[in-house]
């Protein structure tokens, strides 16, 4: 069974802080991704990635960066946490046809749920 | 910009009833199309994908969504829902249209309550 883990289930940080989520999956899956889920909106994506030190931008990048150095590991930086980003982040992977062009069904973690003060 | 569209926001039914949940996509070339379910307190999961040949495809638990391309539209069914599939339901399409451009978007998702 894929395991997709998020170091934390719960997070409270400070308006202007740097905050960092960080999610591990251990299927070997190419892609991975990092959602914010609020009710009435859906699942938005934030950032994608499809590789090692790939990323690419998804609906709601600004304030936010990530960082893919080792395959398993996909973290998401807060540059400057702001109170609209309370909010519960998922984090899921998926593996990849050759040349990216499908994704296989996502497996999700339990989620983070930050509240930004 | 591409979008994913369910029609319901909140759906509430009593057991044995007849489920559709209705989901329309704007992407214009090829798309992976799945849905995921949300039960309460749990983590989402895959209920079933498409990605090509049989337009009807089946799922866990008794689910199945058929891919109509002329409708730009995948929508969920059941025959007969029971309580234990009051949760969360959320449609989504993946698309890639080359050079690294990747679309992947989620709908709002649909609440099903299934009265007992």
């Amino acid at each position: 069974d894929v395991k997709v883990t998020q170091s934390s289930r719960y997070l409270v940080k400070r308006t202007g802080e740097k905050v960092f989520l960080e999610c591990v999956q251990d299927m070997d899956h190419e892609n991975m991704f990092w959602y914010r889920q609020d009710p009435g909106l859906g699942l938005r994506l934030i950032y994608f990635s499809y590789d090692v030190k790939m990323k690419e931008k998804g609906d709601i990048p600004e304030g936010y960066s990530v960082s893919r150095e080792k395959k398993e590991r996909f973290s998401l930086i807060l540059e400057s946490a702001s109170t609209n980003q309370t909010s519960m982040y998922l984090c899921a992977s998926s593996s990849a046809t050759k040349q990216g062009s499908t994704i296989g069904a996502q497996h999700f973690g339990d989620g983070t749920r930050l509240s930004i003060l | 910009a591409q979008s994913v569209s369910q029609h319901n926001h909140h759906v509430i039914l009593s057991e044995a009833a007849s489920l559709e949940l209705g989901c329309n996509y704007s992407y214009g070339g090829t798309v992976n199309l799945f849905w995921y379910v949300q039960y309460p307190g749990q983590h989402l999961q895959l209920l079933l994908k498409y990605f090509s040949g049989d337009p009807l495809v089946k799922g866990i638990k008794g689910f199945e969504a058929e891919f109509i391309k002329s409708k730009f539209s995948f929508n969920l069914r059941k025959p007969s829902v029971q309580w234990s599939d009051t949760a969360e339901y959320f449609c989504a399409a993946f698309a890639y249209s080359g050079a690294g451009s990747y679309q992947l978007t989620f709908g709002k998702g649909t609440k099903l309550s299934v009265i007992p």
